[in-house]
């Protein structure tokens, strides 16, 4: 079946825009996670949803930084007012139930910031 | 809090080599274990994973085991191919219901003919 996926798969925008970043998890998959890989900090967890409620958001890394999840599948990452380093691939993944440990992860999108 | 450490890389092994990269891991209780996999160009793929203790994982060749009494989870493999050339993470995630995954920093494995 297919896995996760991510849009737009590249982005890049310039310091102070909005920018809106998608997952689409793995049809069933109640659980989905938003991570950021980058060069400095690795890879991080920024939020967790379980269906459309979050309870788990301590990976914010500031209020710039929104996460919603709709009908219990996709999620939109929103970063307002961009900054350079916000530049980095955000990860989206889902896994089953709360209770699975294996999260399977979408391809990214690699978004830069000029 | 939980944290993962992991081999500094990069590795660079001949083809046929023996590969060992080390992660040693702190967390309360009994997290689940894993190495995720990201070779270039692409996304994260789960490799192997183990949910207790002296469980061992395996895939591709490829194994570990999880030792709580070095707090430790190995990923050995004994004869790399150039196509294992990527990046390898440790990761674990907490007792519990679920939870976010802790990485290490990741280990760039190299692997020449």
């Amino acid at each position: 079946g297919a896995g996760v996926s991510q849009s737009p798969s590249n982005k890049v925008t310039e310091k102070g825009k909005d920018v809106e970043l998608r997952c689409d998890p793995i049809s069933g998959h109640t659980a989905l996670y938003w991570y950021r890989q980058s060069l400095g900090q690795g890879l991080e967890f920024l939020i967790y949803f379980q269906g459309n409620s979050a309870p788990d958001k301590s990976g914010l890394p500031s209020d710039r930084f929104s996460a919603e999840r709709t009908g219990g599948s996709v999620s939109t990452l929103t970063i307002q007012r961009t900054q350079q380093e916000d530049s980095a691939v955000y990860l989206c993944a889902s896994s089953l139930d709360p209770t699975s440990r294996t999260q399977y992860f979408g391809p990214g999108t690699r978004l830069l910031v000029l | 809090g939980d944290s993962v450490t992991q081999m500094e890389g990069p590795v660079t092994l001949s083809e046929e080599a023996f590969l060992t990269i080390n992660c040693t891991y702190t967390a309360t209780g009994y997290p689940s274990l894993f190495w995720y996999v990201q070779y270039p160009g692409e996304g994260l793929q789960l490799l192997l994973k183990a949910t207790k203790a002296d469980d061992k994982g395996s895939n591709k060749g490829f194994e570990a085991t999880y030792r709580k009494e070095t707090t430790s989870f190995h990923l050995e493999k004994g004869s790399v191919q150039v196509s294992d050339s990527a990046v390898y993470f440790c990761a674990l995630s907490p007792t519990g219901t679920a939870s976010k995954l802790t990485f290490g920093t990741g280990t760039r494995l190299q692997v020449t003919l």
